[in-house]
């Protein structure tokens, strides 16, 4: 069984503040990483999608994959109210597209 | 260009009644999945689809049935409801350039 796990929070930050957000798994032979963000009562939607090892950047968010610790990390910057969501991590298993989804970590952005 | 829809949103059932989860999708995906979500349990997967015309299990099948009817859509079926399929049900459809998976805005089913 392939796993993938985060911390289930919730992870309070203040806004403006960086928020980190962990994920570690257990295929070494996984090529790709997603992140979503999902808001209560709502479904999952895609925040950022990583491939290589180091960081990858959008806007505020950062991606960041180390294959050798077999970790992904989110970093949110400058963190606002709106970012309040569970973050979920998804990695496929090596040789497949069918990811296995983590518990999620949520996020608290208190003003 | 509506993404993935689900229907319906909301559903209560009795044990042992039968119903099906509608999905569908207009970005012309070939691959799409039914996952269920339940407190502190993340996503699961039910079934998937890998392209029109064929199925496969995910984790948690029992109970469960599917069926690709074309390219666009694809069902997911309880046919006796128990107590411990009350979840929230999302179908998704993967785009194959980036893997990323687009998902419908689920249905709420409740078994009494």
């Amino acid at each position: 069984q392939k796993e993938v796990e985060q911390n289930s929070g919730p992870l309070s930050v203040p806004e403006g503040a960086i928020a980190s957000l962990n994920c570690t798994y257990s295929d070494r032979g996984s090529q790709s990483f997603f992140w979503y963000r999902q808001y209560s009562g709502k479904s999952p939607e895609l925040i950022m999608f990583i491939y290589s090892n180091g960081d990858k950047e959008d806007g505020r968010f950062t991606a960041q994959l180390n294959k050798a610790s077999q970790y992904v990390s989110l970093l949110i910057r400058d963190s606002q109210p709106s970012d309040s969501a569970t973050y979920l991590c998804a990695v496929p298993s090596g040789g497949s597209y069918i990811p296995t989804f983590g518990r999620g970590t949520s996020l608290i952005v208190h003003p | 260009n509506a993404g993935v829809t689900q229907t319906p949103k909301f559903q209560v059932l009795k044990t042992g009644q039968s119903m099906t989860l509608q999905c569908a999708q207009d970005m012309n995906h070939n691959s799409m999945y039914w996952y269920r979500q339940d407190p502190g349990m993340g996503l699961r997967l039910i079934y998937y689809s890998a392209s029109e015309g064929t199925t496969d299990k995910g984790e948690v099948p029992n109970g469960y049935n599917v069926s690709r009817l074309n390219k666009r859509e694809f069902s997911l079926r309880l046919e006796s409801a128990a107590p411990s399929q009350t979840s929230v049900y999302f179908c998704a459809s993967r785009t194959g350039s980036t893997d990323t998976q687009y998902f419908g805005p689920g249905t709420r089913l409740t078994v009494l």
